[in-house]
């Protein structure tokens, strides 16, 4: 059975860094690309970035380029997200999401961890 | 790149059939079969009923269907279950290897 925990969330202030870890199991971890999507509160689902199974390509919406960071320990079936320079706006819940092997969209999602920017 | 556009909301009879609609461009939609469909109750984690169109995940109701002309796709819930009262929202592969989504339709079963 897939399975993905969310970690990493919490307060920070506006310019501040976190970190978010995904673990994954019940599936081959480094076969499958995988993602994050965020939904503000009360707001609708945003894809955030996307990295493939090996690692080796990345993709992140305009929104966060340049101040998000995708990656991935395939050693340790663990997904990251930094986040840095944080806005207001980014406050959200993150979802991790494992692709279909198609690598079309998510099949499964975690629970979601809360970030919330703000002063 | 914009959202992909969906109803606000749209309601159905315990029974009926209701289809929610998703537009979007040439870029995204129009460009590749690969738009899927996702439930999400409040305070959950969203759930993938159609995927690639009109594919069904295994274990989801075959009441559930999905079909796409040029840069439209649409979801058909048919035979209308309290249990279907939900979010939905559509995401489209796009040309940049992103996806996209729809800004969600709120499904009320009266």
């Amino acid at each position: 059975e897939v399975h993905l925990l969310e970690s990493g969330g919490g307060l920070v202030q506006p310019g501040g860094s976190l970190r978010l870890s995904c673990a994954a199991s019940g599936f081959t971890f480094s076969s499958y690309a995988m993602s994050w999507v965020r939904q503000a509160p009360g707001k609708g689902l945003e894809w955030v970035s996307a990295i493939i199974g090996s690692g080796g390509s990345t993709y992140y919406a305009d929104s966060v380029k340049g101040r998000f960071t995708i990656s991935r320990d395939n050693s340790k079936n663990t997904l990251f997200l930094q986040l840095n320079s944080l806005r207001a706006e980014d406050t959200a819940v993150y979802y991790c999401a494992k692709y279909l092997i198609t690598g079309t969209a998510p099949d499964y999602w975690g629970q979601g961890t809360l970030v919330t920017v703000s002063s | 790149q914009s959202a992909l556009t969906q109803p606000a909301s749209v309601s159905g009879s315990p029974g009926q059939s209701i289809t929610i609609s998703c537009t979007g461009t040439s870029s995204d939609i129009g460009g590749y079969n690969y738009v899927s469909w996702y439930q999400q109750h409040p305070g959950k984690a969203p759930k993938l009923m159609i995927y690639e169109v009109s594919n069904r995940p295994s274990g989801v109701s075959n009441r559930f269907s999905g079909s796409k002309s040029g840069n439209t796709a649409s979801l058909t819930i048919s035979g209308l279950q309290a249990e279907d009262e939900a979010d939905y929202y559509c995401t489209s592969y796009t040309r940049s290897s992103t996806l996209v989504f729809g800004g969600g339709t709120k499904v009320t079963v009266l």
